[in-house]
């Protein structure tokens, strides 16, 4: 376990709402990640922060955004939902190996 | 581009053995891992390889060819509970994991 919960756990919302996704660690870690996941697809980076205000754009970044500011927390944020966006998120921290370890996942349905 | 391929699913017999195949064409590499997922969870992390050769950890093994960009995940004495889909994963270059669909495995009494 290390430490990473994903809040809200599902969320149904209508296209053009905005939604935010929060992921929430305890260990201090520096490193996290946002994910996708799809039938058909392996999971696919959507953004990472390498420290508190430090981000970079993952493999399909389009439509979303994030934010860290604090370690504990990173969000991910869709500013106007589609239905593209139906997915399931998680959420990922790098330990001092450098394995990554994911949190529960959050279930989005757009409609 | 980045590839990662995996058979999409394969079906073993409890109490018998099983490998699965991942091959990869990465830019750069930097280890390869292995996750479990089971249905509707999260993906747990199994085994790591960086260097050529075979990692055992109890009833798996992961074997890894850097030359021929090639891994297997090996499953020994299958129970019920191992059936999930299984994750393969190259870290690149610039230190990202790019992952394969995965690989459902379904275990039959």
């Amino acid at each position: 376990d290390a430490g990473i919960t994903q809040s809200p756990r599902h969320k149904v919302t209508e296209t053009g709402t905005p939604v935010t996704l929060r992921c929430h660690q305890t260990e201090n870690h520096r490193y996290m990640y946002w994910y996708r996941q799809d039938p058909g697809h392996g999971l696919r980076l959507i953004h990472y922060s390498y420290g508190v205000k430090d981000t970079d754009k993952g493999e399909v970044s389009d439509g979303y955004s994030v934010s860290r500011s604090k370690t504990e927390d990173f969000l991910l944020t869709l500013e106007s939902a589609t239905s593209s966006q139906t997915s399931v998120y998680f959420c990922a921290i790098i330990d001092l190996k450098e394995t990554q370890y994911f949190g529960p996942g959050t279930r989005l349905l757009v409609l | 581009g980045q590839n990662i391929d995996q058979p999409t699913e394969m079906t073993a017999t409890e109490g018998a053995i099983v490998q699965i195949n991942c091959t990869y064409q990465t830019s750069g590499f930097n280890g390869l891992f292995w996750y479990q997922q089971h249905a509707g969870e999260a993906p747990t992390f199994l085994s790591y390889n960086v260097l050529d050769g075979l990692e055992e950890k109890g009833r798996f093994s992961s074997f890894l060819s850097r030359s021929k960009g090639y891994s297997y995940l090996l499953l020994k004495e299958l129970q019920m509970k191992d059936s999930a889909s299984y994750l393969c994963a190259v870290r690149d270059s610039n230190y990202q994991l790019i992952w394969g669909a995965g690989t459902k495995l379904i275990i039959k009494p």
